[in-house]
């Protein structure tokens, strides 16, 4: 079982509606949680941290955490055209921060 | 510069060779890591340091591969007798805390060193 999982995509969503992206993690003792967004050819960038369970509100994004179940997502409200990228969720274990392998996602206009 | 700086931003090299890949983080980041990326992959953890010290190694696959940061700054990743499964985007990430198992920060990362490996 991989630590960090991700549906590798492609996500197609249409523009305006909301997009929304999930990752699970195997590391019950894991603390802090990450999304961060890679454009094509391009580095990550971060997007969000969240490290409670629940919701973290950021303008568009929202971060959502359940630690029983292992489980975090991101939703993109209002999506636009240039919020199409590769989302990486990454989770810090004991010793390392763990990327998943990412979810591509396409705004159609 | 104000951001992530690697080098070199390409290298091709012949199997069999020797490669050393350089970053140097944004000034004053005391943690700093290596990621290995391949195409449609997410980052692969390598190694990290807080400062000097090398904090976790446990992602180098192997012992050809070795990572330094005498001074607590700039760090080079080495490659010997290079292969072709060795071929990805090497990227760095720095972070303005120390990493003791608690990273609640961001990464800054680079813009990566691609290496082919021939």
């Amino acid at each position: 079982q991989k630590e960090v999982e991700q549906n590798s995509g492609p996500l197609s969503v249409p523009e305006g509606a909301i997009a929304s992206l999930n990752c699970t993690y195997s590391d019950r003792g894991s603390q802090s949680f990450f999304w961060y967004r890679q454009y094509s050819g391009k580095s990550p960038e971060l997007i969000m941290f969240i490290y409670s369970n629940g919701d973290k509100e950021d303008g568009r994004f929202t971060a959502q955490l359940n630690k029983a179940s292992q489980y975090v997502s991101l939703l993109i409200r209002d999506s636009q055209p240039s919020d199409s990228a590769t989302y990486l969720c990454a989770v810090r274990g004991a010793q390392k921060l763990v990327f998943g392998q990412g979810t591509r996602l396409t705004i159609n206009p | 510069g104000a951001g992530v700086s690697q080098s070199p931003r390409y290298k091709v090299t012949k199997r069999g060779q020797d490669v050393a890949l350089r970053c140097d983080p944004i000034s004053g980041h005391v943690s700093l890591y290596w990621y290995r990326q391949a195409l449609g992959q997410g980052p692969e953890f390598l190694t990290y340091f807080n400062y000097e010290a090398q904090q976790d190694k446990s992602g180098l696959p192997n012992d050809r591969f070795s990572a330094e940061r005498p001074e607590g700054s700039i760090s080079t990743l080495t490659i010997q007798r290079t292969e072709q499964r060795d071929s990805a985007m090497y990227r760095c990430a720095s972070s303005p805390q120390p990493d003791r198992g608690d990273l609640t920060g961001e990464l800054f990362f680079g813009e990566g060193s691609r290496l082919t490996v021939l």
